[in-house]
């Protein structure tokens, strides 16, 4: 069975503190790992798909990064609209999305 | 990227009723997924709808409790069925491959 843990569950962090959110995965043949926003009360906004250890992906302030077990979402100088929970995916096969259980980011001015 | 829209954005029902969900897509679409999201909880997925065959369901739903049409490739409706206080979640609905794109959502009450 297919298993993604996030880490931290929340993380609080001052204007301009750079931080990593965590998420590693069990997988029975990865085809890719997907990164999302989601703000309270809306569904969740695409930020990334990555396909193969190695690979990195930057929007913003934001980079992500994968391993064979993991990936890595940066948070570079965030801002109070960084704001906002964080859910990582991966999909295994037929485009099924398996969820993480989020970070939720606060950022503080 | 998809637009996609979902109606009701949010609605309060009585125990025992059903409500229906409908998804709309700005493009055309093979595959449309419905997800919950229950209170303070990540997002799991319900069922798999292709259109002109029959909803897949995930381990632990069911057809008879979350009935699905898909009747083209820009629509598609979830009901969810004799409604219980658990059933109060949000409903989400998503399209694509490579990228996966999420509606709004539809927050639903149960009382």
């Amino acid at each position: 069975e297919d298993q993604v843990t996030q880490s931290p569950e929340a993380l609080r962090l001052q204007e301009g503190e750079s931080s990593s959110l965590n998420c590693s995965y069990t997988v029975s043949g990865l085809r890719g790992l997907f990164w999302y926003r989601q703000d309270p009360g809306k569904g969740p906004e695409f930020l990334f798909t990555l396909y193969s250890a190695g690979e990195e992906k930057e929007k913003e302030r934001l980079k992500a990064t994968l391993t064979k077990k993991e990936s890595f979402l940066h948070i570079t100088a965030p801002k109070p609209e960084d704001s906002a929970t964080y859910l990582c995916a991966v999909e295994a096969a037929g485009n099924k999305l398996t969820f993480g259980g989020g970070t939720r980011v606060l950022v503080k001015p | 990227s998809a637009v996609i829209s979902q109606k009701p954005s949010r609605d309060i029902c009585q125990r025992g009723t059903s409500l229906t969900i409908q998804c709309q897509v700005d493009s055309q679409v093979t595959m449309m997924f419905w997800y919950r999201q229950q209170p303070g909880q990540s997002l799991t997925l319900i069922a798999t709808a292709n259109q002109g065959s029959e909803a897949t369901y995930e381990s632990g739903f069911v057809i008879d409790k979350f009935p699905i049409s898909r009747p083209n490739l820009t629509f598609s409706t979830l009901t969810v069925s004799n409604l219980s206080p658990e059933d109060s979640s949000i409903y989400l609905c998503s399209v694509g491959t490579d990228e996966q794109y999420f509606g709004p959502g539809t927050r639903l009450t149960v009382t």
